[in-house]
């Protein structure tokens, strides 16, 4: 089974308003953290934003936030007030803390249309 | 400067010829990794090491290998490329995995074997 699923592979927003990217995953570990990164044309990996297992709140980073619905198993990301430089992969990630090992979504294709 | 740094960051060869990627990060960061990234896959880990001397096989370790000889160094060496190796390899570092620390990515070395 997937670990980490990604059901947009591309996606449009009108700038400055708000996109959830979908992102589910499936861990038997009670201990994991949940990534997400953002991959411009250029390549380069960026980290946007990081929840834990155990964290009660949903993690915000500026424009990020996170979506955390354990019971689901699904971790989206939001992006509000969508900006040019926003278009980009995004992908999800998951760390199993008992292995220590990562595992990464197939991405989705964001393009901010102006 | 914090970072990761990736050496070739371009490469063609043939099948069959040894080549070894270099990975080195100036953070004393404990856990390295490697990910290759191929079209509707996202990234998958090859290798990872929790510390000097301790490294462990990720999800798609065929056809490669590691050495962890140095904290700061993370070669990823293939002894007989073959074309399905062609991809796009990452390098990445963090502090401790299982304590919320983001993963720094190097710059990607994009390898062609043909």
């Amino acid at each position: 089974a997937q670990k980490i699923t990604q059901t947009q592979p591309g996606m449009f927003v009108q700038e400055k308003e708000a996109v959830t990217l979908d992102c589910t995953y499936d861990t038997s570990d009670p201990s994991y953290g949940l990534f997400w990164y953002k991959q411009p044309s250029s390549g380069e990996m960026i980290f946007l934003i990081y929840q834990g297992s155990y964290d009660q709140q949903n993690a915000t980073e500026g424009r990020y936030s996170l979506n955390f619905q354990k019971a689901r198993k699904s971790a989206n990301l939001v992006i509000s007030a969508s900006q040019l430089g926003d278009s980009a992969m995004y992908f999800c990630a998951m760390r199993e803390d008992n292995f220590n090992k990562f595992y990464f979504g197939s991405g989705t294709k964001l393009n901010v249309k102006p | 400067e914090a970072q990761v740094t990736q050496n070739p960051r371009y490469l063609i060869t043939v099948t069959g010829k040894k080549l070894t990627v270099t990975c080195s990060q100036n953070m004393n960061h404990e856990y390295m990794s490697w990910y290759r990234q191929d079209p509707g896959l996202g990234l998958r880990q090859i290798y990872y090491s929790m510390n000097v001397e301790v490294t462990d096989k990720g999800d798609v370790p065929e056809g490669y290998k590691v050495s962890r000889k140095e904290k700061r160094n993370f070669p990823l060496i293939l002894e007989s490329p073959s074309p399905n190796q062609t991809s796009l390899y990452f390098c990445a570092s963090s502090l401790r995995p299982e304590v919320h620390n983001e993963q720094f990515f190097g710059p990607g070395t994009r390898l062609t074997v043909l």
